[in-house]
């Protein structure tokens, strides 16, 4: 069973541009989260998608945005970029969605470098 | 909010010692409590999970016991080995309903031969 995939792995990007991160959940998983990892600030929750709907989002201002489509595949979005956007931007998914697993299943990545 | 703190490290350890990565949280409600751990340049994998009190989760040896008095989540694990150097996280889950995972700020453990 092919795992969580997150595309592109690596970007750099500058200051003022936007960036589009995508990932491929686990075949038959419904639920996708995104989680920005830093040095600083360790795992912060962006966002939750369970079919098509964002069900849950953290404390990240509006130029953060996702969305999912029909198959479970997500996509985040990030405008105007800053140099605190540099992260590690994990992907998640998991099967139940009913929260109470807790199993979530990471993909590697994708690094995001702002300049 | 919920909130979860543990012990930032980084943890230098031999092979064959025994480790303890502290984990304390707060919470409304009873929250299920987790480790996960990332090895170098890979995603989290879940380690082990308790969803109620006094719930002992285990898995490759490590351990972790859900204690609701003192609100804490210890991982223990008695013979670490250098394959287990990798960042451990604490974690609890945010609310019913959701997938959202409250994470602790991780804790670097290198194991040394």
């Amino acid at each position: 069973k092919a795992g969580v995939t997150q595309t592109p792995r690596y970007l750099i990007k500058t200051r003022g541009q936007q960036v589009t991160l995508s990932c491929s959940p686990i075949s038959g998983h419904r639920s996708v989260s995104w989680y920005q990892q830093t040095p600083g600030q360790g795992l912060q929750f962006l966002f939750e998608y369970f079919s098509e709907t964002q069900r849950n989002k953290g404390n990240f201002p509006g130029r953060f945005s996702g969305r999912q489509f029909s198959n479970s595949r997500s996509e985040m979005n990030v405008s105007t970029l800053e140099l605190g956007d540099s992260a590690l931007y994990l992907c998640a998914s998991s099967m139940a969605g009913t929260g109470i697993n807790g199993e979530l299943f990471f993909g590697e990545g994708s690094r995001l470098t702002v300049l | 909010g919920n909130s979860v703190t543990q012990m930032e490290g980084p943890v230098t350890l031999s092979e064959e010692a025994f480790l303890t990565i502290n984990c304390t949280y707060t919470a409304t409600g009873y929250p299920s409590l987790f480790w996960y751990v990332q090895y170098p340049g890979e995603g989290l994998q879940l380690l082990l999970k308790a969803t109620k009190a006094d719930d002992k989760g285990s898995n490759k040896g490590f351990e972790a016991t859900y204690r609701k008095e003192t609100t804490s989540f210890h991982l223990e694990k008695g013979s670490v080995q250098v394959s287990d150097s990798a960042v451990y996280f604490c974690a609890l889950s945010d609310q019913g309903g959701s997938e959202k995972l409250v994470f602790g700020k991780g804790t670097k453990l290198t194991v040394n031969p």
